[in-house]
């Protein structure tokens, strides 16, 4: 089945360590999302790649980044996880810019 | 900024009762997404509505969106503890610019259900 895979599905890490997490998809979309999402809140978009291009959220923190090597996957770098960075990660895809993303199963991040 | 507002926050309902959510910008959106979270689970796709005026139904759920493409409805006749969860609305906004990403989700409306 086409879907949206993310690895790992929980991570923990220290303070100022830092941790990559990984999306891939089987959906051949165009568009990548990563997502930040806290407890009871909405998802909050981090950034986005539309194919190669990288487009990134005006409030997105330098702490975080993105890699995208191939249509497939997708990495999200934190480079010094602080506390308040402990949410669920969500990667999703869409076809184009105008089709409903579609979300991964995300991936719960713990600071310690 | 612009945004989508989501109404109501919560919603307690006994199971039979029917539920609905509202969502509401201030600009004309292009399309709206709703989208169903379980508890400790991920925002689930359940239908994009891109018509004005567009109604579309899945079993007991029933989606308009309005005329104006700026507000939109989830309804659920006959509620069941299955439908429990955080119902979010996300709406792309219209924007000349096309290397933003205009999509705004609605605060989400956690819905219980007691049997």
């Amino acid at each position: 089945d086409a879907m949206v895979i993310q690895n790992p599905r929980y991570q923990v890490t220290q303070f100022g360590k830092p941790v990559t997490l990984s999306c891939s998809q089987t959906l051949n979309h165009n568009v990548m999302y990563w997502y930040q999402q806290k407890s009871s809140q909405a998802p909050k978009l981090l950034f986005h790649y539309y194919d190669k291009d990288f487009n990134n959220e005006a409030d997105t923190p330098d702490n975080f980044q993105s890699r995208r090597p191939n249509t497939s996957f997708c990495f999200l770098d934190i480079r010094s996880p602080g506390l308040g960075d402990a949410a669920m990660y969500l990667c999703a895809t869409s076809r184009d810019r105008r089709g409903a993303p579609y979300f991964g199963p995300g991936t719960r991040l713990l600071v310690l | 900024g612009q945004q989508v507002m989501q109404i109501p926050q919560y919603q307690h309902v006994q199971e039979g009762e029917d539920f609905t959510t509202y969502c509401n910008s201030s600009t004309t959106l292009s399309n709206i997404q709703w989208y169903k979270q379980r508890p400790g689970g991920h925002p689930v796709f359940l239908i994009q509505l891109v018509k004005s005026g567009e109604v579309k139904k899945q079993k007991r759920l029933t989606f308009q969106f309005g005329e104006a493409k700026k507000n939109s409805s989830l309804h659920i006749t006959a509620t069941q503890t299955t439908d429990v969860g955080t119902y979010f609305c996300a709406g792309l906004l219209t924007r000349p610019q096309v290397n933003n990403n205009d999509m705004r989700f609605g605060a989400g409306t956690r819905l219980t259900v007691k049997p």
